[in-house]
């Protein structure tokens, strides 16, 4: 069980618009930590992919944006690609634990 | 470019230790504080401990306190995971990664290796 909640799943015809949503508490994102995004491609190392909510690191397309509000975050991907098909992790920080958590994780299947 | 290489996994039996190495390069190591985070086969991720770039700030996940030990050695550009008391339940990849801060533990990792194995097992 995982601190903060991912869909296990999502899917999407090329082109189109998807959204992974990440819900955590009043310990995490409600608190107001940052939430990241992790992309990860099985049996390779993730990837950043958004930091600090909103942020993109250099390289990373603007097809992918990230949003948060109250204690949930989201990752948008629009004009969805073959290779887009990956892993993609939440992370924040958590005050109760003290220290960093993630989401289970959510498999992007590209139909 | 950043590059961070991890060593030092293996297969070691339950209640046994394993000390984990991962060589930075690319970057001035000291400036970074950096994080060990681990995945068990077909599960997702899970942070394990962190350590500023002085040392003088060091955490870990309940599941590993008091059997885990990080350090690093600036000189070397190396960052270590001693882990002793080792249970089935550590088995998995094991990611060396770079917090983008160096005095403080920001939590996030802009930065991963490419992960070494780690299998617990009789």
């Amino acid at each position: 069980q995982s601190v903060l909640t991912q869909p296990p799943s999502v899917s999407g015809a090329p082109g189109q618009r998807v959204t992974v949503s990440c819900t955590g508490s009043s310990s995490n994102i409600g608190a107001g930590y940052d939430v990241h995004w992790y992309r990860q491609v099985p049996g390779t190392a993730p990837k950043l992919l958004i930091f600090a909510s909103t942020n993109r690191p250099s390289g990373v397309p603007d097809r992918f944006s990230g949003s948060k509000s109250g204690t949930s975050a989201s990752l948008a991907i629009t004009g969805l690609q073959d290779e887009d098909e990956a892993d993609y992790y939440c992370q924040s920080y958590d005050s109760s634990l003290s220290g960093s958590v993630f989401g289970g994780g959510t498999k992007l299947t590209v139909l | 470019e950043v590059q961070l290489v991890e060593s030092g996994g293996g297969l070691v039996k339950p209640g046994g230790s394993l000390r984990l190495t991962c060589a930075g390069s690319g970057f001035t190591f000291r400036s970074f504080s950096m994080n060990w985070v681990r995945q068990a086969p077909g599960k997702g991720l899970e942070w394990v401990s962190s350590i500023t770039g002085s040392s003088s700030h060091i955490s870990y996940a309940d599941s590993v306190k008091g059997r885990f030990t990080i350090s690093r050695d600036n000189a070397q550009n190396s960052l270590y995971l001693q882990m002793n008391s080792l249970r089935a339940e550590d088995t998995g990849t094991y990611y060396c990664a770079r917090d983008p801060s160096g005095s403080r533990l920001t939590y996030w990792f802009d930065s991963w290796g490419q992960g070494i194995q780690v299998t617990v097992s009789s």
